[in-house]
């Protein structure tokens, strides 16, 4: 039950791309397409973004995209606004019903 | 609409014990694996437990295996988490978060979280 990693931050300007990424192993990212995304505001609870790997709920931008590969896990975002500043996290399914975090990213939009 | 509230946050002392609840609403409480996840302050979200709709199977973190327990009543749609012999490294926001059907893939409501906090 490692936490899964992720780069501790990122940034960049309004209008362009950035991508997070979550590493993780064979018996979580890579072993199950059940890799989600959250975003969390400050003071705020969590909000979902992706589920299972690239699935984005109604209402998210799809200015957000998901992708897998191998062992890691990718959220991008193009076109940045300053809302989308905030924290993210990666959570994959790990068998038997557990589930480990990433550890997060904060993005700064500049 | 879905909504998720916990309650029962607080102050307790190391080796002590305390019981979250979240009521939830806008949905049929009974076909949803529910779970918490916690967050240290100024760190990361922590899967902690998942339960099954009907309560038969539940899983936990190694960290908290025989200490916590959840468990669920579905006729006061109601979820619940039971700290005993807390320690330092429990303090966090708890959040109670919806699964799906299926299982626990993702959860796709969250509620506000409850605070508890231990220390002497």
């Amino acid at each position: 039950q490692s936490a899964l990693t992720q780069p501790r931050s990122v940034s960049g300007s309004p209008g362009q791309s950035v991508t997070i990424s979550c590493t993780g192993t064979s018996s979580d990212v890579g072993g199950y397409n059940y890799v989600s995304w959250y975003q969390q505001h400050p003071g705020k609870a969590p909000k979902l973004m992706f589920s299972d790997v690239a699935k984005r709920p109604s209402g998210v931008p799809d200015r957000f995209s998901g992708s897998k590969s191998g062992n890691t896990a990718s959220l991008t975002i193009s076109g940045l606004q300053a809302e989308d500043e905030a924290d993210y996290y990666c959570c994959s399914y790990a068998g038997s019903y557990t589930l480990v975090f990433g550890g997060g990213t904060k993005l700064t939009v500049l | 609409e879905v909504q998720l509230v916990e309650s029962g946050g607080d102050l307790v002392q190391p080796g002590g014990s305390l019981t979250l609840s979240c009521a939830a609403s806008g949905f049929t409480f009974s076909n949803y694996w529910m779970t918490w996840v916690r967050q240290a302050p100024g760190k990361g979200l922590e899967w902690v437990a998942n339960i099954k709709q009907d309560g038969s199977e539940k899983y936990y973190v190694d960290s908290v295996k025989g200490r916590f327990t959840i468990s669920r009543d579905n006729a006061k749609n109601s979820l619940f988490l039971q700290m005993s012999s807390l320690r330092a490294e429990d303090t966090a926001v708890y959040y109670c978060s919806r699964g799906v059907p299926t299982g626990v893939d993702y959860f796709d409501y969250w509620g506000q979280g409850a605070l508890v906090t231990v220390s002497s």
